[in-house]
């Protein structure tokens, strides 16, 4: 069966410092893979996809994520993280099409000043 | 990407009510679906909505307690029937161009029961 791991539920970081997101798929073919991040009371904003092509994705923020085939992950990263990037972010896997999709649990990010 | 308007926004009811939630997108798109987010929780998908037929539900979710409509490509609503406490969740709109596309989601709809 499908399924996506965020092994993090919560993870603190200081300002300006640099952040993993990790997160584990499983999936029988090439997946649609997601991060989505949720702000407190709003709904979900797409941070980035891979659909195939290259690997390494860039998306809004300044985030982006490596897609790794041999090790099914799909990890977020950000070089220098604001206090506004504080929030729920959800990694995703499309279920066999982009629109139908399996979430993890999500990651809480705390920024710390 | 399409934006996607939910009503309401929140809304607290009594046990036993239903209310119905409503998504209104500024475009004509493919795919439309529904989630629950319960407290503290990632997202679930409950069903397909299905434009001109019925919705496509998924595992543990059932017509009787969650009937969707969906009259045109730009309009969906979901309805929450018979409420009990459990059913607090946020409902959260998804819409989708095709499949090789990304999916956007609405503000979502914060439900709480009493």
């Amino acid at each position: 069966a499908q399924s996506v791991t965020q092994p993090d539920i919560h993870i603190t970081v200081s300002e300006g410092a640099s952040l993993e997101l990790r997160c584990n798929y499983s999936y029988g073919a090439t997946p649609y893979l997601f991060w989505y991040v949720q702000s407190p009371g709003q709904g979900l904003q797409l941070l980035l996809k891979y659909f195939s092509g290259d690997t390494l994705v860039q998306g809004i923020k300044g985030f982006e994520a490596e897609f790794k085939r041999s090790q099914s992950s799909f990890n977020l990263r950000k070089p220098s993280v604001h206090w506004s990037d504080a929030a729920e972010y959800f990694c995703a896997v499309g279920k066999n099409q982009g629109g139908k999709l399996i979430f993890g649990q999500g990651t809480e990010l705390s920024v710390k000043p | 990407s399409a934006v996607i308007s939910q009503k309401p926004s929140r809304d607290i009811c009594q046990r036993g009510t239903s209310l119905t939630i409503q998504c209104q997108v500024d475009s004509q798109v493919t795919m439309m679906f529904w989630y629950r987010q319960q407290p503290g929780q990632s997202l679930t998908l409950i069903a397909t909505a299905n434009q001109g037929s019925e919705a496509t539900y998924e595992s543990g979710f059932v017509i009787d307690k969650f009937p969707i409509s969906r009259p045109n490509l730009t309009f969906s609503t979901l309805t929450v029937s018979n409420m009990s406490p459990e059913d607090s969740s946020i409902y959260l709109c998804s819409v989708c161009q095709g499949i090789n596309t990304e999916a956007f989601f609405g503000q979502g709809t914060r439900l709480t029961v009493v």
